[in-house]
């Protein structure tokens, strides 16, 4: 059984660096592509972006050039940092990994348990 | 960005009921269409993709049609559990993107 486990700060000043990283337990790491998705409290649900194994990523054109998401294959983790936060970015984020070897156009079948990030001064 | 749009935003129902839900795609994703069914303060979890195809351990009574730019989720035979938020997303193209949500609510 896939898990996804994740963790990182969860209450940020403006302009502060948001960091998270999500470890897979149970299942194979390599071959798939893993996102990033944030919810804001009470709002719907947005993609931030995503990378394979290999650390080819895509991200969200909208979050401009503040989000790098990296992965460490050997310890079966990826991470997400954003830049230059502010309130706008408050939110749960989930990292998630998408069904299908291979395959970037799979829906997103496990999910982490979600993280509360708070940026307020 | 492929925008996609769900109504109703909301819904109210009652246990038993049969209830749809729509999607709808700013251009064609063929059938890139994914549902996912949130309970409050739980993450996501994927109900169908594909547009039709049922994930492993989702109830029967939930089917999904549709290509192209129109899709549609049913519940057949409402159960208490089902009462929750229910979104769709596109995994056509990046960014991918997610209707803005429908709450189903009991009556």
């Amino acid at each position: 059984q896939v898990q996804l486990q994740q963790w990182g700060a969860g209450l940020l000043k403006p302009s502060e660096t948001l960091s998270l990283t999500c470890a897979v337990y149970g299942g194979s790491f390599t071959g798939y592509y893993w996102n990033w998705i944030r919810q804001p409290p009470g709002k719907g649900l947005e993609w931030i972006g995503e990378i394979n194994h290999t650390g080819n990523s895509n991200h969200n054109p909208s979050l401009k050039s503040r989000v790098t998401i990296s992965v460490d294959t050997s310890k079966k983790q990826f991470s997400l940092n954003l830049s230059s936060v502010t309130a706008a970015d408050t939110a749960v984020y989930y990292c998630a990994r998408t069904k299908g070897t291979y395959s970037a156009s799979g829906p997103n079948d496990y999910w982490g348990q979600g993280t509360l990030v708070t940026v307020s001064s | 960005d492929i925008q996609m749009t769900q109504s109703p935003s909301s819904l109210s129902a009652s246990v038993g009921d049969r209830v749809t839900i729509t999607c709808r795609s700013s251009q064609s994703i063929s059938r890139y269409l994914n549902w996912y069914q949130q309970t409050p303060g739980k993450a996501p979890e994927l109900l169908i993709y594909g547009a039709s195809t049922l994930q492993g351990g989702v109830p029967s009574r939930f089917s999904g049609t549709g290509s192209g730019t129109d899709f549609t989720l049913t519940i057949n035979s409402l159960q208490p559990e089902d009462f929750a938020t229910y979104y769709c997303q596109q995994s056509y193209s990046n960014p991918r993107t997610f209707g803005q949500g429908t709450k189903l609510e009991i009556k």
